[in-house]
């Protein structure tokens, strides 16, 4: 398997701009993670889903930041409009279940916001 | 809720051993640890899922201490593809859901 697939790698953008993160899960893997990794807040979850539903979007920052996973093989970030503060590292994990199972991350969407 | 781990940062020799706590305020149901490279993603390490589980491979090994709430990390006779951040998990649960709340990394470094 290829692994947890995200694009794209890098992301710069002007503030204001809607971005939009993608993320392909390992196949047979039922959760998906979406995280935000930036120096001062570290390893944030933002959302996880299981079987495609949305569990807990306690982690997402406010309404300018939403995720769908419209099937079993794709999920998307969205943020709109972006700001300069949103600028982080995001990544995508998936694993077999929610918690008692490893998560397997992607090689992360570097996000500017300028 | 987030996961205390201790120290923050840590320097060794090459062949030094190296200890890492994860410690919670809140009941442990799992904990989870993972290090990051500079400039990767976060690569599993092992899970404990029961209170006094032990578990290792490589000269990396953890514990799980149920009652005292904590868990920690050993690396013995650490070799220079240690060097990284090491992050602990730990499982929150509430009625409907649970998820992994990581704690806010360990930077250890290594020299030859």
């Amino acid at each position: 398997d290829a692994g947890v697939i995200q694009s794209p790698r890098h992301e710069v953008t002007e503030m204001g701009q809607e971005v939009t993160l993608r993320c392909k899960p390992i196949s047979g893997h039922n959760s998906l993670f979406w995280y935000r990794q930036t120096m001062m807040r570290g390893l944030e979850l933002l959302i996880y889903f299981n079987n495609n539903v949305p569990i807990d979007d306690s982690g997402m920052p406010e309404d300018r930041f939403s995720a769908k996973m419209p099937n079993a093989s794709f999920s998307t970030l969205k943020i709109q409009p972006s700001e300069p503060r949103d600028s982080a590292v995001y990544f995508c994990a998936s694993s077999l279940d929610q918690t008692a199972y490893e998560q397997y991350f992607g090689p992360g969407t570097r996000l500017t916001v300028t | 809720q987030q996961p205390v781990q201790s120290p923050q940062a840590v320097i060794l020799r090459e062949g030094e051993d190296a200890v890492i706590n994860c410690s919670s305020s809140k009941a442990l149901y799992s904990v989870h640890w993972y290090r990051q490279k500079h400039g990767e993603a976060p690569v599993f390490l092992m899970i404990l899922l029961k209170g006094g589980e032990q578990k290792g491979h490589d000269k990396i090994s953890a514990s799980f201490n149920e009652k005292k709430q904590q868990s920690s990390l050993y690396l013995t006779a650490s070799q220079l593809s240690y060097s990284g951040t090491y992050f602990c998990g730990t499982e929150k649960r509430n009625s409907s859901a649970s998820k992994i709340i990581f704690g806010s990394g360990t930077r250890l470094s290594i020299r030859p």
